[in-house]
């Protein structure tokens, strides 16, 4: 079993739409859970990071943990053609990051 | 602020010769890693450096790999001998360790794409 799974997608929804997306974990020791968004042939850009269980909150992206069933997601609200990306979750302990394969996402106008 | 650079941006090559990256962190940031990405899949972590001193290294950095931080800023990546499995997108990622201030948040760079032919 791998530390961390996400669905790969691809997901293709129409603009305004909300996108949930979700990673699973099996490393009780992940303490920091971050997405990054990736376009195309370029590096990882952070979205949302957080370090305890519950829900946060940025514009139009909520990130929640629950960290007693190993689950993240990242929702997306009023979803617009510039989100179109792959989204990566990431987690870890104090150091280096796993991430999951990463999930294209298409917002169609 | 700048962000972390990485130089080159794209390097072809011939099986069996060597490449060399380098890596330009934020500049307060004392962590420096080095992650390999294949299409289609996430980011795998290679190394990492906590100001000159490498802390980590996966057993993906075969013996071909070798990675430098010599004064604690930026760092280079060498590969010797590519080989076609070696073609992959290089991404340097820099961060605050925890007990400086920071939170170790990993901020990336664009990445060298290699290509071996």
């Amino acid at each position: 079993q791998k530390e961390v799974e996400q669905d790969p997608g691809p997901l293709s929804v129409p603009e305004g739409a909300i996108v949930s997306l979700n990673c699973t974990y099996s490393n009780s020791a992940f303490q920091y859970f971050m997405w990054y968004r990736q376009y195309s042939r370029k590096g990882p850009e952070l979205l949302m990071y957080t370090y305890s269980s519950g829900n946060k909150e940025d514009g139009r992206f909520t990130a929640q943990v629950d960290k007693s069933s190993k689950y993240i997601s990242l929702f997306i609200r009023d979803s617009q053609p510039s989100d179109s990306a792959t989204y990566l979750c990431a987690m870890g302990g104090s150091e280096k990051l796993v991430f999951g394969k990463g999930m294209k996402l298409t917002v169609n106008p | 602020d700048t962000g972390v650079s990485q130089d080159p941006r794209h390097k072809i090559t011939k099986r069996g010769q060597n490449v060399t990256f380098r890596c330009d962190p934020i500049s307060e940031h004392n962590r420096l890693y080095w992650y390999r990405q294949t299409l289609g899949q996430g980011p795998e972590f290679l190394t990492y450096f906590q100001n000159e001193a490498q802390l980590e290294k996966s057993r993906l950095l075969s013996d071909r790999f070798s990675a430098e931080r010599p004064k604690g800023s930026f760092s280079t990546l060498e590969i010797q001998r590519t080989e076609q499995g070696d073609s992959a997108m290089y991404l340097c990622a820099s961060s605050l360790a925890p007990g400086r201030g920071g939170t170790d948040t990993q901020y990336f760079g664009p990445g060298t794409r290699l290509t071996v032919l």
